[in-house]
């Protein structure tokens, strides 16, 4: 069965440039989120879209965001990157069908900012 | 909000014993519950979920875990581990606001 597909799987980048994961969910599910995974750490809600609009917000830095396309891939935009960037970025998806939803996640992203 | 408490943070066994692994949560509405499992340098794999229902509930992989309202818990349970059940767990709820709010996981051991 397809999965979440993530890209790229690592990325290194230098402190206060930018950087884009995306993030193409599982075909037919219409709501993507992001989670953020620092070393040891559970993972934490960021942002989520629903059939390409925004619909919850979490731990998000301003520098940050995010945005969900006609396809229903979702790419997050970070900027001004920070050492404390440096996580693993989880995209999950799901259809959203109410009590029912269950989240689906993908390889995710190993961010290291240098 | 919802939070998540996850007692343990490192169990370690050996193979055939029992594990238990403890969640509590805390929210005052109708919760989802979910317990994942990420095996190392691999992501989040869903083990198995609670909606409504038989509060017990069976997963992938022999594992099962039994939600009980009355103490806000939905512990994992599998009666005889593995080596390759070597990972880090961990317990999520779901309110109204569909987003997951994760404990700070348990990572298991499991000795040959």
């Amino acid at each position: 069965a397809a999965g979440v597909i993530q890209s790229p799987r690592h990325l290194i980048k230098e402190k206060r440039e930018t950087a884009t994961l995306k993030c193409y969910p599982i075909p037919r599910h219409d709501t993507v989120y992001w989670y953020q995974q620092g070393p040891g750490q559970d993972p934490q809600f960021l942002i989520s879209f629903y059939e390409k609009m925004q619909s919850d917000k979490g731990s998000i830095p301003d520098r940050f965001s995010a945005q969900q396309f006609s396809d229903y891939h979702s790419e997050l935009n970070m900027s001004s990157l920070e050492l404390g960037d440096s996580a693993l970025y989880f995209c999950a998806s799901s259809h959203r069908r109410g009590p029912q939803e269950t989240q689906y996640f993908g390889p995710g992203t190993r961010l290291l900012v240098l | 909000a919802q939070s998540v408490s996850q007692h343990n943070h490192h169990v370690i066994l050996s193979e055939a014993a029992s594990l238990e692994l403890g969640c509590n949560y805390s929210y005052g509405g109708t919760v989802n519950l979910f317990w994942y499992v990420q095996y190392p340098g691999q992501h989040l794999q869903l083990l198995l979920k609670y909606f409504s229902g038989d509060p017990l509930v069976k997963g992938i992989k022999g594992f099962e875990a039994e939600f009980i309202k009355s103490k806000f818990s939905f512990n994992l349970r599998k009666p005889s581990v593995q080596w390759s059940d070597t990972a880090e767990y961990f317990c999520a709820v779901r309110g109204n606001d569909y987003k997951l709010s994760f404990g700070a996981g348990t990572t298991v051991t499991v000795r040959a």
